[in-house]
């Protein structure tokens, strides 16, 4: 069984560096064809895609939060960690991650979310 | 990267079909065919409907379908259920190698 599961702060002050920890079991972040992406929801609105990473460590970030967003993983412990620095009220979302599959581009498992509040 | 543009809001009765769009350009949905559909409910986690435009996964019912013509995917919803009433996104892969959401359409069950 594919689980996602987010971790880290509910409550950030403005300016400050958040640090958002992914772990997923029931897959290899290792594996072939697969890697995790990170999406966000602010209150009422729509869903904005962050950034991805694959098991060769490719990365992508979303061309609006680039210069702010930093994405990596730890194969040994299952975890991919995504930090957002210099956070802002407009930031306040509740932080999914999802798996993503390399050949189909598409999010097939999602973790709950987290609520994170600035 | 410009949101996929969808409408805000569609309405159907019970047992009708309805169809929500999804406007890009050529460097997002008219590109290539990495399309994707996602319900969700208030208070959840998006859900996996459609992949690769028109792919369905295991498990989600037939009354989901999608298409695509040009730079517009489309989902299509069969026989409307009170249980389909949550929101809709679509996304797509870009020429940038990234991913981008449409704006969401909230779908009323009258």
């Amino acid at each position: 069984q594919v689980t996602l599961k987010e971790s880290g702060p509910v409550l950030v002050k403005p300016t400050e560096t958040l640090t958002l920890t992914c772990t997923v079991s029931g897959f290899s972040l290792s594996g072939p064809r697969r890697g995790v992406s990170w999406i966000r929801q602010p209150p009422g609105k729509a869903l904005e895609w962050l950034a991805h990473i694959f098991s060769n460590d490719e990365k992508s970030y979303s061309t609006s939060l680039k210069s702010r967003l930093t994405i990596s993983k730890d194969t040994s412990k299952s975890q991919v960690v995504l930090t957002v620095t210099n956070m802002d009220p407009v930031d306040t979302a509740t932080y999914y991650c999802a798996r993503i599959r390399a050949l189909e581009i598409d999010l097939d498992q999602w973790g709950q979310g987290i609520l994170v509040t600035v | 990267q410009s949101a996929l543009t969808q409408p805000a809001s569609v309405s159907g009765s019970p047992g009708q079909s309805i169809t929500i769009s999804c406007t890009g350009t050529s460097s997002d949905v008219g590109g290539h065919d990495f399309v994707s559909w996602y319900q969700q409910h208030p208070g959840k986690a998006p859900k996996l409907l459609i992949s690769e435009v028109s792919d369905r996964p295991s498990g989600v019912s037939y009354r989901f379908s999608g298409s695509k013509s040009g730079n517009t995917a489309s989902l299509t919803i069969s026989g409307v259920q009170p249980e389909d009433e949550a929101d809709y996104y679509c996304n797509s892969y870009t020429s940038s190698r990234t991913l981008v959401f449409g704006g969401g359409t909230k779908l009323t069950v009258l």
